[in-house]
């Protein structure tokens, strides 16, 4: 079945740097990919998604990158603020297994120092 | 802005007792998805719908743990006899008809054990 590594665990950032997240994925046939951000004590929220006939997508200061070669997706946030800390979640979802069913990374916990 | 409504926000109740989680998905959407957040297992997701038909239950307790949809509008889940290692967060998420498309999650339901 489909496995998605999440790295790094925790990330430190000061406030105006980039942060970057990466996540692998093993099902080569995985076709959609999710960013999901928690603030503390909060539900998950969508930030950005991309599909596996696109490469990079952006919306404001965030941007995601897939590689299908690689099976690897990025997630990039620049000029980061302090209310970019959270917990960020990548997901895939893999073509076989269930209906758009989605298979998290473990999370990076994102720190912005002021 | 529709969302997820989730009930209760918290529980806590003494271990043996049954629990009840229901869950309110958006309106038209005809996925529905149960997970459990710990601080060790990240998103776990326990069992999923669509169009209100079980498809995948695999990563629940079968022996405690029940999921239902009885109509469109309330997904449940429940817990019985409950046990201390349930304590953790339990988030409902749904999602709309068509490949790829992205999940929302409820507020989720803090749930105790003592």
């Amino acid at each position: 079945g489909e496995n998605v590594e999440q790295h790094p665990s925790t990330l430190s950032v000061q406030e105006g740097d980039s942060a970057v997240i990466k996540c692998t994925y093993s099902d080569s046939a995985s076709n959609y990919f999710p960013w999901y951000k928690q603030e503390l004590g909060k539900r998950p929220q969508l930030i950005i998604d991309i599909r596996s006939n696109v490469g990079e997508k952006k919306d404001q200061r965030i941007a995601v990158t897939l590689n299908k070669t690689a099976k690897h997706f990025s997630l990039h946030i620049t000029e980061t603020q302090p209310e970019d800390s959270a917990v960020y979640f990548c997901a895939a979802r893999p073509l076989s297994g269930g209906y758009n069913k989605l298979i998290f990374g473990a999370g990076t916990r994102l720190a912005v120092h002021p | 802005d529709a969302r997820v409504t989730q009930t209760p926000r918290h529980k806590v109740t003494e271990m043996g007792q049954e629990v009840t989680m229901r869950c309110q998905p958006i309106l038209g959407h005809n996925t529905v998805f149960w997970y459990r957040q710990t601080m060790m297992q990240g998103l776990e997701l326990l069992a999923y719908f669509r169009n209100r038909a079980p498809l995948d239950d695999s990563g629940m307790p079968k022996d405690r743990f029940s999921a239902e949809m009885p109509d469109a509008t309330l997904a449940t889940l429940k817990i019985q006899p409950s046990e201390p290692r349930d304590s953790a967060v339990y988030f409902c998420a749904s999602g709309p008809q068509g490949n790829n498309q992205p999940q929302h999650f409820g507020d989720g339901t803090r749930l105790s054990i003592l």
